[in-house]
């Protein structure tokens, strides 16, 4: 099992739907997770960290299923600005702080 | 506030040409600093990373190498490129003993070797 997963996608949504990424990790003693956005060539930019109790900003949710060991985010309300890839990372590595990313979501906003 | 530089943005190198890609951090003392390569369509690799001026762990054998002659400057070296070495190179950055340890990237250089 890869460290960290993630569906490639496409995942090609109207405007205005909500849709949802997961990201599943191997190591149960990871403590730290994030979702990264990546615009076509350019470098990876971090949307929000994901806390133990959750993380909402505006219309992104980010959550933590520790039992199941996935991450989630969802987007509401979409926008055409939303096309991306989002990356995950996890920290682990016997707790060491460098994170593993994941290969990423591609989301695809239509009109 | 903190931001990272990486140059050149684009470079485009023979096989057999040495390399050199520069990052620098600004508005932060002793971070942790890290090389990425992104292949077209791959995930990120980790290349290298520095917790500190000298030192540099290799996560992958090959024909880079990473230097961190500052505080806050971190080299990416080869002294001959391959066609394998094209890609994407980010620098990131994130501060050091910290738990929750995000990083930062640089904007990149795109590499192609020909």
């Amino acid at each position: 099992r890869k460290e960290v997963e993630q569906d490639p996608g496409p995942f090609n949504v109207p405007e205005g739907a909500t849709v949802a990424f997961n990201c599943t990790y191997s190591n149960s003693a990871s403590q730290s997770f994030f979702w990264y956005r990546q615009d076509c060539r350019k470098e990876p930019k971090l949307l929000m960290s994901v806390y133990s109790s959750g993380n909402e900003d505006g219309r992104f949710t980010a959550q933590l299923n520790r039992a199941s060991q996935y991450i989630s985010l969802l987007i509401r309300d979409s926008k055409l600005s939303d096309s991306a890839t989002y990356l995950c990372a996890v920290n682990g590595r016997g707790g060491s702080y460098i994170p593993t990313f994941g290969r990423g979501t591609s989301l695809i906003v239509h009109p | 506030s903190q931001t990272i530089h990486q140059w050149p943005a684009t470079l485009v190198q023979p096989v057999g040409s040495p390399l050199s890609l520069e990052c620098t951090v600004e508005g932060t003392s002793n971070p942790n600093l890290y090389w990425y390569r992104q292949a077209a369509g791959r995930g990120l690799q980790l290349l290298f990373y520095s917790v500190g001026i000298g030192q540099i762990s290799s996560e992958v054998p090959q024909n880079l190498s990473a230097s961190r002659p500052q505080d806050r400057q971190f080299i990416l070296s080869s002294k001959k490129l391959l066609l394998s070495d094209s890609g994407f190179y980010l620098c990131a950055w994130s501060l050091s003993g910290v738990a929750y340890n995000e990083q930062f990237f640089g904007p990149g250089t795109r590499l192609t070797v020909l």
